[in-house]
């Protein structure tokens, strides 16, 4: 069986200011997938960022950056120059097969201007 | 245009009337999945499909029936829906080659059951 844990139900970041968003994982397989989706407003289920767990360099796409952490079963996101479009619930999620997406229970996201 | 359809997207019900929700892809993806989203809970795998007649239970399957008939289509079925059932449901797709491909996400079906 495999657990995704996000500790943190909400929190919140000034406009410009950097966040960072908390995800523990477990599994027992070798090789994985972890993935961080953004659901805004309109409920719509957005892919963020993906990584790869046999990769040891971090995943970046633009703002957004995590830092794994492999051996403490860590998978953080954080977001640079919070913008206020990025005010959203946060999933994390672990995919150690094609069957199966695991998800966190959410860490929902506001930007204050 | 890429992308998953579901319908309907809002439905209110009564307990005991069979439903269902439709969820198609238009990206000939083999691996399709019904999610259910609850507060403090995120999403949860119901059923998955790997192909054409090929289904599975996910991690909360009771009360609910799925089917693959057509590699495009995986509606989800509510026999009997019950008030704990009142959910916001997501069909998704993906290749099913490598668990590394991004899962497209339908629009959600906000569902009550009274």
């Amino acid at each position: 069986a495999q657990t995704v844990t996000q500790s943190q139900p909400e929190m919140s970041v000034q406009e410009a200011e950097t966040v960072t968003l908390s995800c523990t994982y477990d599994t027992s397989e070798s090789n994985y997938y972890l993935f961080w989706y953004k659901q805004p407003p309109s409920r719509q289920m957005i892919l963020v960022i993906r990584q790869e767990a046999y990769k040891q360099q971090n995943a970046t796409e633009n703002r957004f950056s995590v830092n794994f952490q492999k051996a403490a079963k860590s998978f953080s996101l954080k977001i640079s120059d919070s913008q206020l479009g990025d005010t959203a619930m946060y999933f994390c999620a672990l995919r150690a097969s094609a069957r199966q997406l695991t998800f966190g229970s959410g860490t929902q996201l506001t930007v204050l201007p | 245009e890429a992308q998953v359809t579901q319908n309907p997207r809002y439905l209110i019900t009564v307990t005991g009337k069979k439903l269902t929700v439709t969820c198609s892809q238009n990206m000939n993806h083999e691996y399709m999945s019904w999610y259910r989203q609850d507060p403090g809970l995120g999403l949860r795998q119901i059923y998955y499909s790997m192909n054409v007649e090929v289904t599975d239970k996910g991690d909360v399957p009771e009360g609910y029936k799925v089917s693959r008939k057509e590699k495009r289509n995986f509606p989800l079925i509510l026999e009997s829906p019950s008030p704990n059932q009142t959910s916001l449901y997501f069909c998704a797709s993906s290749f099913r080659d490598r668990a590394y491909n991004e899962q497209f996400f339908g629009p959600g079906t906000r569902l009550t059951v009274l």
